[in-house]
């Protein structure tokens, strides 16, 4: 099984400050069709998930530009440029390659503001 | 607008049944592969199983193979997770969501207790 590590666990960001999470899979996450199944979701206090980043680094619809991701292989990282008071929640990244074993999320990165 | 409508949830007894079903319109929901995810309360999210597009391809993590059974219905654009041999640790919030998880519903919560 893929193993999904996530550091740091919490962080307190002053607003207007940047943000920056770590991602690390136990497997790379390159598949043999050249993309790297490495998602970025976010979970705003009592709200479901919404994607962010798709395939390491690809923004989804609507998703503000201060949103980056960045990593190849086994390591990743998502920033904000600017953290918004908006930006509270739950950070979760997953792997999407073993798909028969299933997709994997990695344990959370809860950010608040400071 | 894509929109996904989890229902069906409830307090059932362990070993009980539930079906879910996933309401999905705004989209070609025949052309689509859908997933159903969970979170435990105050806990991260786990993957629970995935469908292909036509259903022909099904796929469910080691903790409720043999119990859960995923299908859909393309006629009527629903997706549906019948839950059967429920445990306590069954109970969470269950969410369908479109591809790899580009879109959530917003959850039906399951609790499985005496």
């Amino acid at each position: 099984d893929i193993v999904m590590t996530q550091t740091p666990l919490s962080l307190s960001v002053t607003p207007g400050q940047p943000a920056s999470i770590s991602c690390k899979s136990s497997q790379s996450l390159l598949h043999s069709d050249g993309k790297t199944y490495l998602y970025w979701y976010l979970q705003k206090p009592g709200q479901s998930p919404q994607l962010l980043i798709y395939e390491v680094s690809s923004r989804f619809s609507g998703v503000p530009d201060r949103f980056s991701g960045s990593g190849s292989g086994t390591d990743f990282t998502l920033k904000i440029s600017r953290v918004e008071a908006e930006d509270v929640g739950v950070y979760y990244c997953m792997q999407g390659i073993h798909l028969p074993w299933g997709f994997t999320f990695g344990p959370g990165t809860k950010v608040d503001i400071k | 607008e894509v929109q996904l409508v989890e229902s069906g949830g409830g307090l059932v007894q362990p070993g009980g049944s539930l079906r879910l079903s996933c309401a999905a319109s705004g989209f070609t929901f025949s052309s689509y592969e859908m997933n159903w995810v969970r979170q435990a309360p105050g806990k991260g999210l786990e993957w629970v199983s995935y469908i292909s597009s036509s259903g022909s391809t099904i796929y469910y993590a080691d903790s409720v193979k043999g119990r859960f059974t995923i299908s859909r219905d393309n006629a009527k654009n629903s997706l549906y997770l019948q839950m059967n041999s429920l445990r306590a640790e069954d109970t969470a919030v269950y969410y369908c969501a479109l591809g790899y998880m580009d879109v959530w519903g917003k959850g039906t919560t399951v609790t499985v207790s005496s």
